[in-house]
């Protein structure tokens, strides 16, 4: 079965720091990625995807990913976090013909002004 | 027009008793997703529909969890007999193919006393 890893349940940043979070999957397969964040208040809303193509992969505000292969990996990145970056952030993955998504369980983020 | 809505925002009910969870899709969505959210972990899988149909129901966690979309749109998440255990809050999301991104909605926080 597949299964999702995110490795830091709780980062603490200060502004204009540079965020790196780590997610690993385990599945053999192709599949899809997902980074997913949750503002305080809000629902999931998508940061970026990754289906096939370039592995480096540039979301919204300024976040990007990296896919990469061979560690089954797919970290997040910024290089300057912002006070209002503070939020959840979900790792998700996808085989392509199913629907299921599975998430990793989740990295909160605060950033210090 | 609007995202992905969701009823009630919140439902309190007492152990044994049977509680309905509704979820209106993005217009013209022919996928849609349940998933739940326990405290501190990340969305777990329940069941998606592709149409009127379950195409996946291997993550509802026993005979107490029903799901219904009989006309292809709005969705009904039934539990019967409900457990303290079920106390969560509940994900709708739809898509417009399986294969496309899932927009999530705001959730229905249940709380079984």
């Amino acid at each position: 079965a597949q299964s999702v890893s995110q490795h830091n349940h709780h980062v603490i940043l200060s502004e204009a720091a540079s965020l790196e979070l780590g997610c690993n999957y385990s599945y053999g397969g192709t599949v899809n990625l997902f980074w997913y964040v949750q503002y305080p208040g809000q629902h999931l809303q998508l940061l970026l995807k990754y289906f096939s193509g370039d592995p480096l992969v540039k979301g919204i505000k300024g976040f990007e990913a990296e896919f990469i292969k061979s560690k089954f990996s797919f970290n997040l990145r910024k290089p300057s976090v912002q006070w209002s970056d503070t939020a959840e952030y979900f790792c998700a993955v996808k085989i392509p013909q199913g629907g299921k998504l599975i998430f990793g369980q989740g990295t909160e983020l605060s950033v210090k002004p | 027009g609007a995202g992905v809505s969701q009823t009630p925002s919140n439902k309190v009910t007492e152990k044994g008793k049977y509680v309905e969870l509704r979820c209106d899709p993005i217009s013209g969505h022919t996928a849609l997703y349940w998933y739940r959210q326990s405290l501190g972990q990340g969305p777990e899988f329940l069941i998606y529909f592709q149409g009127t149909g379950a195409a996946d129901d291997s993550g509802l966690p026993n005979d107490r969890f029903f799901a219904v979309r009989p006309e292809g749109s709005v969705s009904t998440l039934k539990i019967q007999r409900t457990e303290r255990g079920d106390s969560a809050v509940y994900l709708c999301a739809s898509s417009g193919q399986v294969q496309e991104t899932q927009y999530f909605g705001p959730g229905t926080r249940l709380l079984v006393l």
